[in-house]
């Protein structure tokens, strides 16, 4: 199986913040890498797919970079709305993986 | 629009048998290009792919789970299903359902908390 980490496993912003959280997994994934929002008691929300690509009715300051190991989620100025927590997640082989999450709170 | 929504029981015994529906509505289950999902979230929030299943019934287990899992399809009735053998209280978790668009889980059920508890 692939493993995914993130790092950091939790982190404290403000609103207007830039935020980057990272997402490394143990073998090449092209860009087969998708990011998650959840909130509390919600399912996921799917943010970006192929690393880089936002989903439809996805605020654009949320961006994805990466291919390969390496890969990061951005949020250029952090919105009330945006505290939860962000998953990542390989769809390069199955089994499908996902890292264990990194936590957003208030500062 | 496509909605998911899981079904079954919130309680089951150890050594017995875990069994979820998901019913789609808003969509046919038989629209090509996607694979029906069962993932599901540990109390401590990490996340496990259990398996999922095409419209024509092409299935893939996690191997981690796949002695005990089953997955199927009832086109005409437009859901799909999970049936888990054999829990223990390491199964006890929210189960989802999902729909695979290319390897991203683009669609969500809301989600049905199952203890497993004598």
């Amino acid at each position: 199986d692939i493993q995914m980490t993130q790092s950091p496993s939790s982190l404290s912003a403000s609103v207007g913040d830039r935020v980057t959280i990272t997402c490394r997994a143990s073998q090449n994934i092209d860009s087969y890498l998708n990011w998650y929002q959840q909130k509390s008691g919600k399912a996921p929300k799917v943010l970006i797919y192929a690393a880089s690509r936002l989903q439809s009715g996805v605020p654009s300051r949320f961006s994805g970079s990466g291919s390969g190991t390496d890969f990061t989620l951005t949020i250029s100025s952090l919105q009330p709305e945006d505290f939860a927590t962000y998953y990542c997640q390989q769809s390069h082989s199955n089994p499908r993986t996902f890292g264990p999450g990194t936590k957003v709170d208030v500062k | 629009q496509v909605q998911l929504q899981e079904s079954g029981p919130g309680l089951v015994k150890p050594s017995q048998t875990l069994s979820l529906i998901c019913s789609v509505s808003g969509g046919s289950i038989s629209s090509g290009g996607y694979y029906w999902a069962w993932i599901r979230q540990f109390p401590g929030k990490g996340l496990e792919w259990i398996a999922y299943i095409d419209y024509s019934g092409s299935t893939y287990y996690n191997p981690s789970l796949k002695s005990r899992v089953t997955i199927s399809v009832d086109t005409s009735k437009n859901f799909f299903s999970l049936n888990l053998r054999s829990v223990t209280a390491a199964d006890t978790a929210v189960y989802y359902c999902a729909r695979d668009l290319a390897g991203a889980f683009n669609i969500w059920g809301q989600g049905t908390m199952v203890t497993v508890s004598s």
